[in-house]
């Protein structure tokens, strides 16, 4: 089955820096690849995905990479605030089945 | 989107035994899916919610310990049986609004305390 590994673990960053988090997946036949922002005691909730006919994708702050020859993708965000603090996970899927990466904890400090 | 109610929020439950979590969404869905979260780790998929049918589990999970029922399109159960301190986690329900974008909607979570 799929693997998604996900990199680095803890992320401190300054106010105003960009942060970048990495992932891994194993199955070449996943085509769908969210990113998924937990606050403490919150759900997780979608804040960008990619599918796997687009190599890129941009909303605002937030740029999410494809590159399917080495199933990797990531996570760009750029002029970090404090309330981008939270845990980040990244997710592949073929289907509607999708697992999830350990998480990344962003702190961004001001 | 899609609105997902889990009750209850958290529980506090003696080792031993049962509890069952409810999952309720404000519109029928095709795919719903119960997840599990242990303190400070990633999301793990337990099941599948099939309706009408018995839920596909995923590797490590068996209908024993985690039955699940899916009477409709916009209700599932999920019963931690025999409850030991290792289930101890937040159990979050799933569901895919819209077939074509596949994104995935969290209920708020059930965190269950096993003493």
């Amino acid at each position: 089955g799929e693997n998604v590994e996900q990199h680095p673990s803890t992320l401190s960053v300054q106010e105003g820096d960009s942060a970048v988090i990495k992932c891994t997946y194993s199955d070449s036949a996943s085509n769908y690849f969210p990113w998924y922002k937990q606050e403490l005691g919150k759900r997780p909730q979608l804040i960008i995905d990619i599918r796997s006919n687009v190599g890129e994708k941009k909303d605002q702050r937030i740029a999410v990479t494809l590159n399917k020859t080495a199933k990797h993708f990531s996570l760009h965000i750029t002029e970090t605030q404090p309330e981008d603090s939270a845990v980040y996970f990244c997710a592949a899927s073929s289907g509607n089945k999708l697992v999830f990466g350990a998480g990344t904890i962003l702190r961004v400090k001001s | 989107s899609a609105v997902i109610s889990q009750k209850p929020s958290r529980d506090i439950c003696q080792r031993g035994t049962s509890l069952t979590i409810q999952c309720q969404v404000d519109s029928q869905v095709t795919m719903m899916f119960w997840y599990r979260q242990q303190p400070g780790q990633s999301l793990t998929l337990i099941a599948t919610a099939n309706q009408g049918s018995e839920a596909t589990y995923e590797s490590g999970f068996v209908i024993d310990k985690f039955p699940i029922s899916r009477p409709n399109l916009t209700f599932s159960t999920l019963t931690v049986s025999n409850m030991s301190p290792e289930d101890s986690s937040i159990y979050l329900c799933s569901v895919v609004a819209h077939f074509n974008t596949g994104e995935l909607f969290f209920g708020e979570g059930s965190r269950l305390t096993v003493l």
